[in-house]
């Protein structure tokens, strides 16, 4: 069965701090991968998507991850977090014909000012 | 283009009630897709609809169910409310070209229905 795994429950960094938060999944094939955030009180937004290419991969808001087909893992990067980037991360997968994503069970992230 | 929009935002129900749930995606998407999420079980996918048919379900009782309008808007259903119902229903919509191996399609998620049942 699909699924997708988050290390990390809680993650607490001072402002301009390195962020890498890890998401690995499970499939069976060609898969496209994202990256969503939920800030609070707000509702998913969509932070950056591989689908093909080049798997480096840059989303809005200085956010970038990598896809590395062998270990099955598409981490999430930032070089120098925001407190406005404390929010709920979310990695997501889908495969085959059907679009349906399936989430991991998320990463929450506290920036201190 | 205006987003997806969720109707209502929030909904206070006892157990053994009804509820419908609406969603309007964004403007030219034809794909609409539903997610419960919870704190203990995360995002769970409910079910997809496009061109008002039910083309993919997850593994949710018979108790949920939803339809889709030929203007693309979709309904969401629960009867029988349970206590472990309560969660935030999540709509999302998608372009969605049909056919092909591999979608590769972007889903744009609404703000969501806060159901509380008591």
């Amino acid at each position: 069965a699909q699924s997708v795994s988050q290390h990390n429950h809680h993650v607490i960094l001072s402002e301009a701090a390195s962020l890498e938060l890890g998401c690995n999944y499970s499939y069976g094939g060609t898969v496209n991968l994202f990256w969503y955030v939920q800030y609070p009180g707000q509702h998913l937004q969509l932070l950056l998507k591989y689908f093909s290419g080049d798997p480096l991969v840059k989303g809005i808001k200085g956010f970038e991850a990598e896809f590395i087909k062998s270990k099955f893992s598409f981490n999430l990067r930032k070089p120098s977090v925001q407190w406005s980037d404390t929010a709920e991360y979310f990695c997501a997968v889908s495969g085959g014909s059907q679009g349906n994503l399936i989430f991991g069970k998320g990463t929450k992230l506290s920036v201190k000012p | 283009k205006a987003g997806v929009t969720q109707t209502p935002r929030y909904l206070i129900k006892t157990r053994g009630q009804q509820v419908t749930l609406s969603c309007s995606p964004i403007s030219g998407h034809r794909s609409v897709s539903w997610y419960q999420q919870t704190p203990g079980q995360g995002l769970q996918f409910l079910f997809e609809y496009f061109s008002e048919t039910q083309r993919n379900k997850g593994n949710f009782p018979g108790r949920f169910s939803g339809r889709q309008f030929s203007n693309s808007r979709s309904e969401m259903n629960v009867s029988t409310l349970e206590l472990g119902d309560s969660a935030l229903y999540l709509c999302a919509s998608s372009i969605q070209t049909s056919g092909g191996t591999l979608n590769t399609d972007t889903q744009y998620f609404g703000p969501g229905t806060r159901l509380t049942v008591l």
